[in-house]
């Protein structure tokens, strides 16, 4: 499979925890995203990668939400200090050139007690 | 604020019957639309695309939308539903401002046999 890879799948962690989570996009694509989506939303942009840049990343984020993608190749998100408000699906997509055309992973589930 | 708006968030049709979701961004510049779907237990995938020229566009499953400019709308529609389009759909535009697709809150689709 050449799709879009994140991992793991479901997260379950207590309050106050750190956790991290990693997405592995299409080879060829040069721009990631992350988002993060609630029952009865469309996704929330949280960061934007172009290679191994960080070029944007939501004013909404805490900084407890940091973002990585070392080599311009896979990708983390890691949240410190989770709280139950965290709790969501995280997204993750890439992209090659056609703006906004994203190509999705299944997602992550957090669930923080 | 740039926002996309989807009029309606539940929706039940029976099979065969015509469909027609609502879109509307508010933004004057470039946009390139999109309509994304998302199958029970499956990621976000493209459904179809506007960039530029024929503002009908078709995407898979015979879905096509409209790009009307004057109204900022974006309409997705099908002429005879089937029960396999049960779903929730989205409606995001990429807009020329940034980085970022703007995502409407969704649509969920549900085709009763």
């Amino acid at each position: 499979d050449t799709g879009v890879s994140q991992n793991p799948r479901h997260k379950i962690t207590k309050r106050g925890q750190n956790v991290t989570f990693r997405c592995d996009p299409i080879s060829e694509h040069n721009r990631l995203y992350w988002y993060r989506q609630t029952l009865g939303q469309g996704p929330e942009f949280l960061t934007y990668f172009q290679n191994e840049a960080q070029l944007e990343k939501s004013r909404l984020l805490s900084d407890r939400f940091s973002a990585e993608r070392p080599k311009g190749s896979f990708s983390t998100l890691e949240i410190q200090r989770t709280e139950q408000g965290d709790s969501a699906m995280y997204l993750c997509a890439s992209s090659s050139t056609s703006p906004g055309e994203l190509f999705f992973g299944e997602g992550s589930r957090l669930t923080v007690l | 604020a740039q926002s996309v708006s989807q009029h309606n968030h539940h929706v039940i049709l029976s099979e065969a019957a015509s469909l027609e979701l609502g879109c509307n961004y508010s933004y004057g510049g470039t946009v390139n639309l999109f309509w994304y779907v998302q199958y029970p237990g499956q990621h976000l995938q493209l459904l179809l695309k506007y960039f530029s020229g024929d503002p009908l566009v078709k995407g898979i499953k015979g879905f096509e939308a409209e790009f009307i400019k004057s109204k900022f709308s974006f309409n997705l529609r099908k002429p005879s539903v089937q029960w396999s389009d049960t779903a929730e759909y989205f409606c995001a535009v990429y807009m020329d401002s940034n980085y970022q697709l703007i995502w409407g809150a969704g649509t969920k689709l549900i085709i009763k046999p």
